[in-house]
């Protein structure tokens, strides 16, 4: 079975200072992983993918995410933290091979940008 | 292309009321899915299809049902609503089940159960 903890439910940060949101994931076998966010009142789009090519991802906004198989994890960066940068973002995780092929989501961090 | 498309966008119902939520895609995607997002509680699995006369349960199927008549409908029927049945709603759909397919997401419906 596979799943995703997303570490803390809001973080909160200045804006022009880096932004880190934790992702880890348990599965059998590594897993495909994105990254969705959701600005309010709307629908999830897309930040990042991970899937195998590379383990440092680029993305939509200035954000990237790493993918570490000794640590399982997917971590969201952004080096500067913008106003329009706060929402909530989602881990999700999609399995390779074997078992359900089903994505399953993280609970959601919260990201606040003060000025 | 439209993408996923939702109606209505907001909905009040009173408990016991029956109705259903619209989904569309016009992507030609396999696999669609309804999840319900409640606070804390991130995004769960409602029921979700992989293809046209094809449903399965997720983890949260209780009080819904769903059919798949056509690629591009996938409805979410609401038998007896109750309060417990509040909460915002996303239809999605990506290619295929598996694989690195982006999913893509509806606006999304906010129901509210009195």
């Amino acid at each position: 079975a596979q799943s995703v903890t997303q570490l803390g439910s809001h973080v909160s940060v200045s804006e022009g200072a880096l932004v880190l949101l934790r992702c880890n994931y348990s599965s059998s076998v590594p897993p495909y992983l994105f990254w969705y966010v959701q600005y309010p009142n709307q629908g999830l789009q897309l930040l990042l993918k991970y899937t195998s090519a590379a383990t440092l991802v680029k993305g939509i906004n200035g954000f990237e995410a790493e993918f570490k198989k000794s640590e399982t994890s997917f971590h969201l960066t952004k080096p500067s933290a913008h106003m329009s940068d706060a929402a909530e973002y989602f881990c999700a995780v999609s399995p390779l091979t074997g078992g359900s092929y089903i994505p399953t989501f993280g609970r959601g961090t919260s990201l606040i940008v003060h000025p | 292309n439209a993408g996923v498309t939702q109606t209505p966008k907001f909905q009040v119902l009173k408990t016991g009321q029956s109705m259903t939520l619209q989904c569309a895609q016009d992507m030609n995607h396999e696999y669609m899915s309804w999840y319900r997002q409640d606070p804390g509680m991130g995004l769960r699995l409602i029921h979700y299809s992989v293809g046209a006369g094809i449903t399965d349960q997720g983890e949260v199927p209780n009080g819904y049902n769903v059919s798949r008549s056509t690629t591009e409908d996938f409805p979410l029927r609401l038998l007896s609503a109750a309060p417990s049945q509040t909460s915002v709603y996303f239809c999605a759909s990506r290619k295929r089940l598996g694989g690195t397919d982006t999913q893509y997401f509806g606006p999304g419906t906010r129901l509210t159960v009195l």
